[in-house]
């Protein structure tokens, strides 16, 4: 077990509406990083934040947005979700060393 | 061209066999070189870092040719429990967390 929890495992959701997904980092961890990752592809760097400051975004529209809070769990919101945001997002945490640890994920569907 | 491109795979291989998969980066400023394991329906775990000078970690061997822009493992005496996808990731710099993934290779090991 990594120690990074993602929650929630399962959801579905329908075609503009909105989700939150939510992770707890590993003790000690300071920076969370998300990922999305679509069926049958690597994963894909959403954004990443460190100390409660967002650190670094991949290629993703704004309505990808996140926040990390004081203890540096960590939260992702998609607006007006669409059919492609289907996948699996995952959570990863790291320390000073650069190693990710990943979260089981969040397997999102919408209809 | 894709960031990082691997073996399209699947490999499927008796027990014992030596199996070796093969990636190439196409941003020659990419700093830092892994490969991860991902198995079904889990989240991506660390195997091993890659080294410049090459490294091995039981029967796993992973090499690095900056010039060529390519990274390889290779693994020995597979073993049913190697079964899993394998992905070539690559830190392009800047945040720690902003890793490049493969799409993954596939390697099913049959008894």
């Amino acid at each position: 077990e990594t120690g990074v929890t993602q929650s929630p495992t399962h959801l579905i959701k329908t075609r503009g509406q909105q989700v939150t997904l939510r992770c707890s980092s590993q003790s000690g961890h300071n920076t969370v990083s998300w990922y999305q990752q679509a069926l049958g592809q690597g994963p894909q760097f959403i954004f990443q934040y460190y100390r409660e400051e967002e650190n670094g975004r991949g290629n993703f529209p704004p309505r990808f947005s996140g926040l990390q809070f004081p203890n540096y769990s960590s939260e992702l919101n998609v607006n007006a979700l669409e059919l492609d945001d289907s996948a699996l997002y995952l959570c990863a945490s790291s320390s000073h060393t650069g190693e990710l640890f990943f979260g089981e994920g969040s397997r999102l569907t919408v209809l | 061209r894709k960031e990082v491109e691997q073996d399209p795979g699947p490999f499927n291989v008796p027990e014992g066999a030596t199996v070796a998969f093969n990636c190439t980066y196409s941003n020659s400023a990419s700093q830092s070189f892994f490969w991860y394991r991902q198995d079904c329906r889990k989240e991506p775990k660390l195997l091993m870092s890659v080294y410049s000078s090459g490294n091995e970690d039981g029967r796993f061997t992973a090499q690095l040719n900056r010039a060529s822009q390519y990274i390889s493992l290779l693994i020995r005496d597979s073993k049913l429990s190697d079964s899993a996808t394998y992905l070539c990731v690559v830190n392009v710099g800047g945040s720690q967390g902003n890793l490049i993934f493969g799409k993954g290779t596939k390697l099913s090991v049959k008894p």
